[in-house]
């Protein structure tokens, strides 16, 4: 069945330092994928997400590319903050499809 | 309102006892999804609403677990005879529409069976 891994955190930065977050999937069809983040306190928000291979998603500075001949979705930020500190999701779901299969989550803390 | 709204936001019962967890989505999100979330864990699908129906419950752990939409909008996730293993944040979200657009999450119910 479809499956997500991801990096095991946590993962302790200092600020402007690079992130990277990698996240492998299983998965049959074209799933699109996405990275969703929760902040302290807050609800999952999506983040940023591709929905076929080569595709490149972005937002507030973080990137994630669609990789389908690794089956891979890793989150990219050049440099990171202290309000990036949060939990880091992959997730994909199949085309045009509702249920979203999410990864286990990576635990990012930014030190200033 | 603004956002998806979960209540109670922290819920704790005795095992055995019958809880109910209310998800009130964004208006006019025909799409409606409960996930639970263990500690340490993704959240994990539980079941989709299409409207009032449930088009796929198949995340649905046993037959304690069940779910209701009646008008298309506000959800209601109810657990008998709770077990120590139902602990968890069960999270609701909503999408305007099934399968296409983001879906919105609400902050979840700490579920916390003693």
């Amino acid at each position: 069945g479809n499956s997500v891994t991801q990096m095991e955190g946590p993962v302790t930065l200092s600020e402007e330092a690079f992130l990277t977050i990698n996240c492998t999937y299983t998965a049959t069809g074209y799933p699109s994928l996405f990275w969703y983040v929760q902040y302290p306190g807050e609800g999952l928000q999506l983040l940023l997400k591709a929905t076929k291979a080569d595709d490149k998603g972005s937002n507030k500075g973080f990137e994630a590319t669609y990789r389908k001949e690794t089956t891979s979705f890793h989150l990219e930020k050049g440099s990171v903050q202290v309000s990036d500190s949060a939990v880091y999701f992959c997730a994909l779901s199949n085309t045009g499809g509702f249920k979203t299969i999410f990864g286990a989550g990576t635990r990012l803390f930014v030190k200033a | 309102g603004a956002g998806v709204s979960q209540t109670p936001s922290n819920k704790v019962t005795e095992k055995g006892k019958y809880v109910e967890l209310r998800c009130d989505p964004i208006s006019g999100h025909t799409a409606l999804y409960w996930y639970r979330q263990s500690l340490g864990q993704g959240p994990e699908f539980l079941i989709y609403f299409q409207g009032t129906g449930a088009a796929d419950d198949s995340g649905l752990p046993n037959d304690r677990f069940f779910a209701v939409r009646p008008e298309g909008s506000v959800s209601t996730l109810k657990i008998q005879r709770t077990e120590r293993g139902d602990s968890a944040v069960y999270l609701c979200a909503s999408s305007l529409k099934g399968g296409e657009g983001e879906a919105f999450f609400g902050q979840g119910t700490r579920l916390t069976v003693v």
